[in-house]
């Protein structure tokens, strides 16, 4: 059991903007451990899409942006491509754990 | 740029020992960084299994630590994932990965293409 949730679908027009949330708990993201997000094409590996709440890889376009906040943190994309559909899934660390852990996971779908 | 390919049997029994190596190309595994392996059973979501250090320190996730032991080897730029008494339920695509970032804010950024395991008699 995933002690990240987050939505199971989401999805948007081409050209909207879309969020996703991930919510945690106060051994995760509510400790002060960063958030970041990982974008999986369909039969692909995860890529590293935000790292640090919200900071970009290079490569990765500024429609991608990140913010936390408490117990939780968000995923937005704006200006939605056909190529964004995918599924997305931030991660953290839980210090009651020792472990990384991971979100439920979110497809994303374009209108 | 730094690569991982995994590699291993695709088809292991059950009770017997998933073994999986992960080769690494464009860095020096004794260069620095954790190494890790994370899997992804069809159509589900991600799950960390463990990290590993060019010097052999090792965590793993508390939930699997007691089948799990990575090891490396240094001289062929390679970790490896052995977890010993799979069942069904360890059906999965295992990625191969590196940890990057620093304490507290860690995350992986390098991965495998990944490897099927399926586990059946």
């Amino acid at each position: 059991q995933s002690l990240l949730t987050q939505p199971p679908s989401v999805s948007g027009a081409p050209g909207q903007r879309v969020t996703i949330s991930c919510t945690g708990s106060s051994s995760n993201i509510g400790a002060g451990y960063g958030v970041h997000w990982y974008q999986q094409l369909p039969g692909t590996a995860p890529k590293l899409l935000l790292f640090g709440d919200n900071n970009r890889p290079s490569g990765v376009p500024d429609r991608f942006s990140g913010s936390k906040s408490g117990t939780s943190a968000s995923l937005a994309i704006t200006g939605l491509q056909a190529e964004d559909e995918a599924d997305y899934y931030c991660q953290s660390y839980d210090n009651t754990l020792s472990a990384y852990v991971f979100g439920t996971g979110t497809k994303v779908t374009v209108l | 740029q730094v690569q991982l390919q995994e590699s291993g049997p695709g088809l292991v029994k059950p009770s017997e020992t998933l073994s999986l190596t992960c080769s690494v190309s464009g860095y020096y595994i004794d260069s620095g960084y954790y190494w890790g392996w994370i899997r992804q059973p069809p159509g589900k979501g991600l799950e960390w299994i463990g990290n590993i250090y060019h010097s052999g320190s090792t965590d793993y996730n508390p939930s699997l630590k007691s089948r799990v032991t990575i090891s490396v080897d240094t001289s062929k730029n390679q970790f490896s994932l052995k977890l010993s008494s799979v069942t069904a339920a360890d059906t999965a695509v295992y990625y191969c990965a590196r940890r990057g970032g620093s304490t507290g804010w860690y995350y992986f950024n390098y991965w495998g293409q990944g490897a099927l395991v399926t586990v059946s008699s």
